[in-house]
């Protein structure tokens, strides 16, 4: 079964620094897709950024970027330049290939502060 | 253009008793997934509705059943209803050939006391 395990329940930043926060993942799949959502206190889950497993290339969305470590089963979200409004609680998720058992794994998420 | 909606927001309701929440999904979306996130822990995958059917299901006992009608709406429904089913019910959406382009909604609190 596919899990997905956050090593880290809380985490701070002061504003404007880097934080990265950490994700691995199991399977013995070779096709799926990969996922950091936000879900800040007003408990909307928000797609921060999405990455294919097929795609070597390191998916980035403006201050968001991954590290995707495909042999390692890791897959790790960099947040730059931290804003006040990134505080909230982020959770990494997995899925498989979309035409095949697509439901959504998540880990434990991680609850990230930043400070001013 | 509308997101995902959930009604009601927030529900209490008493052991033993019946709920149904409600989702709308985004437009042009033919897909929805429920998932129950308790307090403090990631979201799990309820079931999938697609044309009407439930298309997958998790882990979860048959207390927990859904619909899915002719404008994609869904509505999942919880039986018998136990102190432990207290969560927040979260809908998401997708287009039918991009299940990985989930949307979600912002939820629906239920306290059962």
């Amino acid at each position: 079964a596919q899990t997905v395990t956050q090593s880290q329940p809380e985490m701070s930043v002061q504003e404007a620094e880097t934080v990265t926060l950490s994700c691995t993942y199991d399977t013995s799949e070779s096709n799926y897709y990969l996922f950091w959502y936000k879900q800040p206190p007003s408990r909307q889950m928000i797609l921060v950024i999405r990455q294919e497993a097929y795609k070597q290339q390191n998916a980035t969305e403006n201050r968001f970027s991954v590290n995707f470590q495909k042999a390692a089963k890791s897959f790790s979200l960099k947040i730059s330049d931290s804003q006040l409004g990134d505080t909230a609680m982020y959770f990494c998720a997995f899925m498989n290939s979309p035409y095949n058992n697509n439901d959504m794994r998540f880990g434990a998420g991680t609850r990230l502060t930043v400070k001013p | 253009d509308a997101g995902v909606t959930q009604s009601p927001t927030h529900l209490i309701k008493t052991r033993g008793q019946q709920v149904t929440l409600r989702c709308s999904p985004k437009s042009g979306h033919d897909t929805v997934s429920w998932y129950q996130q308790a307090l403090g822990q990631g979201p799990q995958f309820i079931f999938q509705y697609y044309e009407e059917e439930e298309r997958q299901r998790g882990n979860f006992p048959d207390r927990f059943s859904g619909h899915q009608f002719p404008n994609y709406s869904s509505e999942l429904n919880v039986n018998a209803l136990l102190l432990g089913d207290s969560a927040l019910y979260l809908c998401a959406s997708s287009p039918a050939l991009e299940f990985y382009e989930q949307y979600f909604g912002p939820g629906t609190r239920l306290t059962v006391t």
